[in-house]
């Protein structure tokens, strides 16, 4: 168990519709990322948060967006969805302290879209 | 960017024999992890290994970061082996993000 816990872990909706995916990171991390991993795509990172701010953006479409909160869960909203964003969301954590910076991933939302 | 190159691309192997994958990397990094990611989509982590050499069990992974590789030693192999092994860097400081490989596909038949 890394300590990152992800809901759901099973979707499944329609195309146009739209889903939110929730992350709670290990506690004490401050650093929240995302991540896709489709099956032509590999992990592709999404997005990262610090401590509620936004700290990189990757590969990540316009209809999605993430939020980091004040107790430090983030979610990763997906809107007008499409067939293609079907795929398995990562959450991952780290923490802000010295040079072990390990990042810990949680166990994954799958999203189907149909 | 930077790339992670992964190798090789797919693996199958004899329970009981031993194997070497590969993770070269284009530029300087913070870090490195290697990650098993199991047969249910499970993501775990192996080892944080930015240099040196590290062992668990009968894995072992070894980093050269002024030659930009790193390598994971499977020893004495079993079917829960099997699964995809990624290496990813670290890099944009301390709290940069993860770069993945492409991985590589082990199978360990009985």
């Amino acid at each position: 168990d890394s300590g990152v816990t992800q809901t759901p872990k099973h979707l499944i909706t329609a195309t146009g519709q739209r889903v939110t995916l929730r992350c709670s990171p290990r506690s004490g991390d401050l650093s929240v990322y995302w991540y896709q991993q489709s099956l032509d795509q590999g992990l592709q990172f999404l997005i990262q948060y610090y401590n509620g701010e936004e700290r990189a953006k990757g590969n990540i479409l316009e209809r999605f967006s993430a939020q980091q909160f004040p107790d430090l869960h983030s979610e990763l909203n997906l809107s007008s969805l499409e067939l293609g964003d079907s795929a398995l969301y990562f959450c991952a954590s780290s923490a802000h302290r010295g040079s072990q910076n390990t990042i810990y991933f949680g166990e994954g939302s799958w999203l189907t879209v149909v | 960017g930077i790339q992670v190159e992964q190798s090789p691309p797919d693996l199958i192997l004899q329970e009981g024999a031993n194997s070497t994958l590969r993770c070269n990397f284009s530029d300087s990094v913070n870090n490195l992890q290697w990650f098993h990611q199991n047969p249910w989509g499970q993501l775990i982590n192996l080892f944080y290994i930015p240099s040196g050499t590290k062992q668990n069990g009968r894995l072992s992974a070894t980093t050269v970061a002024t030659e930009r590789y790193s390598l994971l030693y499977i020893s004495s192999s079993q079917t829960t082996d099997s699964g995809v092994y990624f290496c990813a860097v670290r890099y944009g400081g301390s709290q940069g993000n993860l770069i993945f490989g492409k991985g590589t596909k082990l199978s360990v038949k009985p």
